[in-house]
């Protein structure tokens, strides 16, 4: 029983594609978040949800463009792959009013060739 | 915004010595700091936490100290053993105000335990 669940896990694409990456938590959480950690491990905030209303933009190019049809899905599609989007990208989710921690996704590593 | 600085960015130890993490944050209406193990590969997971109104927090080998006037908090692990390698991120978050819920990471610690 996956809390929060990430597809792929692992992602091989040429520059230039369009790929979109899904994540679901099934923890009853509100809010759900997109991290970028590129290869020196830092955890860089792309986006974040609160019950499907977007309230994090971080600034991210506008080739990313995150969705989420409803409070337990978050997806993450991009556009016109470049090679510098290579780096693993996770998910996770919290309950806003909780004042607790995250939990994360067990992430995909996106390659672009 | 919340800045967190985190030192060292890397540190190595010995089977059974101590470790210790230290991070400053600047926001002080910062309330809620937890702690991230990341293992080689895997996702972050929390490993302990720690409010404003408490001052320690103890689990086992590893406790969190908090200094709210100096804005800064430290993790300790005790006897160290090597499955205590991996990268160990603080994160720092307030529960009002315009970034309500948004966690504030450092940099990461490598930490090595050598056999």
């Amino acid at each position: 029983d996956t809390a929060v669940s990430q597809t792929p896990k692992y992602l091989v694409t040429q520059m230039g594609n369009d790929k979109s990456i899904k994540c679901e938590q099934n923890l009853g959480h509100d809010t759900m978040y997109w991290y970028k950690q590129d290869s020196k491990k830092f955890l860089k905030i792309m986006f974040s949800y609160n019950n499907k209303e977007l309230i994090i933009n971080e600034t991210v190019p506008n080739r990313f463009s995150p969705k989420s049809p409803d409070k337990a899905h978050l997806n993450l599609h991009i556009n016109s792959l470049e090679l510098g989007d290579s780096a693993v990208y996770f998910c996770a989710s919290s309950q806003l009013d909780r004042g607790n921690g995250y939990t994360f996704g067990s992430g995909t590593r996106l390659t672009v060739v | 915004g919340e800045n967190v600085e985190q030192h060292p960015s890397t540190l190595s130890v010995q089977e059974g010595d101590s470790a210790v993490i230290k991070c400053t944050y600047s926001d002080s209406a910062s309330n809620y700091f937890p702690w991230y193990k990341q293992e080689l590969g895997k996702r972050p997971q929390l490993i302990i936490d720690i409010r404003s109104n408490v001052g320690e927090k103890k689990d086992q080998r590893i406790a969190v100290t908090l200094n709210k006037t100096a804005k800064h908090f430290s993790l300790h692990i005790t006897e160290t053993q090597p499955e205590d390698s991996a990268v160990y991120f603080c994160a720092a978050k307030r529960d009002r105000g315009s970034t309500l819920g948004r966690l504030y990471f450092g940099r990461g610690t490598q930490l090595t335990v050598w056999p």
